[in-house]
């Protein structure tokens, strides 16, 4: 099946800093999305991009379905915007597989 | 405008139980999955419902694990004779449109098995 790979699994920011997530997926999707964890573990829908770029705030995506990886970008962090954040994409019909997630620690 | 509902939020019982978690979707939603989601790890997929069509129960873990949907509403995950690894969080999302639409969660069902 279809593997998610996520990098880093982990990244600590000093509050202001920008960073880049990424997401590689080994096989053609039609659809992918990026989440938001936050630390009480409610999931939050960011993105569903299977292909382009989408802006929303300080957050931005990047997908380039043809070489098979995504990008979340978050600028100018904020405390609240730890928590771990998720890829997500289609596998053998609505089957959806995660990745193992980013935790993101921003420091004030 | 409500989101996904889950109930209980939080559940212990013993070894060999059986557990019963409900999740109402969004209203309108014709797409339901659950979700099991271990401490500090990622999310896996159980199972997912289309409106009437036969669910995909290829995430289920075991035979112990069940889950029933009627129509576009209220989903029920079963969980017979309880084992301490099925201790997790038990995450349940919907979706207007399967595979064209993002997935709305619920704050999930944490289930602690003693």
């Amino acid at each position: 099946g279809i593997q998610v790979e996520q990098s880093p699994p982990d990244l600590i920011l000093q509050e202001g800093a920008n960073s880049t997530l990424r997401c590689n997926f080994s096989d053609s999707v039609n659809n992918l999305q990026w989440f938001h964890q936050n630390p009480w573990g409610q999931l939050i829908n960011l993105f569903y991009i299977p292909s382009g770029t989408k802006q929303n705030g300080r957050l931005s995506a990047t997908t380039v379905a043809t070489e098979r990886y995504s990008l979340l970008y978050i600028s100018s962090s904020q405390t609240t915007d730890s928590g771990v954040y998720f890829c997500a994409v289609p596998t053998g019909g609505f089957k959806t597989i995660f990745g193992a997630g980013t935790r993101l620690f921003v420091k004030a | 405008g409500a989101g996904v509902s889950q109930s209980p939020s939080n559940k212990v019982t013993e070894k060999g139980k059986d557990v019963e978690l409900r999740c109402d979707p969004i209203s309108g939603h014709t797409a339901l999955y659950w979700y099991r989601q271990r401490l500090g790890q990622g999310l896996e997929f159980l199972i997912y419902f289309q409106g009437n069509s036969a669910p995909d129960k290829s995430g289920l873990p075991s035979d112990r694990f069940s889950a029933e949907r009627t129509g576009e509403s209220v989903s029920t995950l079963t969980i017979q004779r309880t084992q301490q690894e099925d201790s997790a969080v038990y995450l349940c999302a919907s979706s207007l449109v399967p595979g064209r639409e993002t997935q709305y969660f619920g704050p999930g069902t944490r289930l602690l098995v003693l």
